[in-house]
C-alpha cells in the first residue's frame, strides 16, 4: 500500500498563474477530501467527494478554486488564477466508507505564491 | 469562530515522563474524537480515536480521555520518547443521523518536544 500519493510536493508560482495539484488516493477508498493548512486557520476542510461525486464544497474558499474527481484514483484541486494568499500547504486524504475510518493523509504540496 | 481549540501551542517535556495535550470544543453535536501527529514535511497520521459514548480509550502509551460536560479531551502518553516529538492535532466529527457526514474539524495543533 503506497499511501495517498500527491504532487507536486512543492509549487512556487508568480501570481495571477494557474496552479494543478493532484492526489491519487489508496486503492479501494471511496471517500477523498482536500484539506489546506496555513498558520492562521490551521488546516481546513476545502471539499471531499463520496465514490468520485463532490458531497460538500462549501470549504472552498471563491471561485478561483475547483477541484475534480474524474475516477476513483484520481483527484485534481485548481487555482486559476493564483494568488499570494493562497501560499499553504494543501493537503489530500481519503478513508473507506464505514462511519469511523480515520482519514489517510498524504504528504501535502507545499504551495508558495509570489 | 474555532469549534475546536488547542490552547498550547507547544510542550515540552522529558523522556520517560508523562505528556498531556490538551483539547477543548464548543460543538456539542460533535460525536466522534481523534487524535492526528504530524511529523515535518509529512501528512498527519492518524493516532488514537474516542466516541462520545466513552470517557476512555487506551492503546499502549497513548491514552485519550474525554470529558462531555466540560467539552474536553485530552492525550495522555506515558513514557514520553524523543520519537514522539511532533505536532499533534485533535479533530471531531459532528454527528450525522444520515451517516454521511465525514467532515472532521481540526484544531490547530500543539507541538511536542520530548527532551532526551
Amino acid at each position: 500500500d503506497a499511501g495517498v500519493i500527491q504532487s507536486p510536493r512543492h509549487e512556487v508560482t508568480e501570481m495571477g498563474q494557474e496552479v494543478t495539484l493532484r492526489c491519487k488516493p489508496i486503492s479501494g477508498h471511496d471517500y477523498l477530501f482536500w484539506y489546506r493548512q496555513t498558520m492562521m486557520r490551521g488546516l481546513e476542510l476545502l471539499i471531499y467527494f463520496n465514490n468520485n461525486v463532490p458531497i460538500d464544497d462549501s470549504g472552498m474558499p471563491e471561485d478561483r478554486f475547483s477541484a475534480k474527481m474524474p475516477n476513483a484514483s484520481f483527484s485534481t484541486l485548481k487555482i486559476q488564477p493564483s494568488e499570494p494568499r493562497d501560499s499553504a500547504v494543501y493537503f489530500c486524504a481519503s478513508s473507506f466508507w464505514q462511519n469511523n475510518s480515520p482519514l489517510h493523509f498524504g504528504n501535502g504540496t507545499r504551495l508558495t505564491v509570489t | 469562530d474555532q469549534q475546536v481549540k488547542q490552547n498550547s501551542p507547544s510542550l515540552s517535556v522529558q523522556e520517560g515522563r508523562i505528556s498531556i495535550l490538551n483539547c477543548d470544543y464548543t460543538n456539542s453535536m460533535f460525536d466522534y474524537f481523534l487524535w492526528y501527529k504530524k511529523y515535518p514535511a509529512e501528512g498527519p497520521t492518524f493516532l488514537i480515536s474516542i466516541s462520545s459514548i466513552k470517557d476512555k480509550n487506551e492503546d499502549g502509551r497513548f491514552t485519550v480521555f474525554l470529558n462531555k460536560s466540560a467539552k474536553h479531551l485530552s492525550l495522555h502518553i506515558v513514557p514520553s520518547q524523543p520519537g514522539d516529538s511532533a505536532v499533534y492535532f485533535c479533530a471531531a466529527r459532528e454527528y450525522d443521523s444520515g451517516g454521511s457526514n465525514y467532515k472532521l474539524t481540526f484544531g490547530k495543533g500543539t507541538l511536542l518536544t520530548v527532551n532526551p
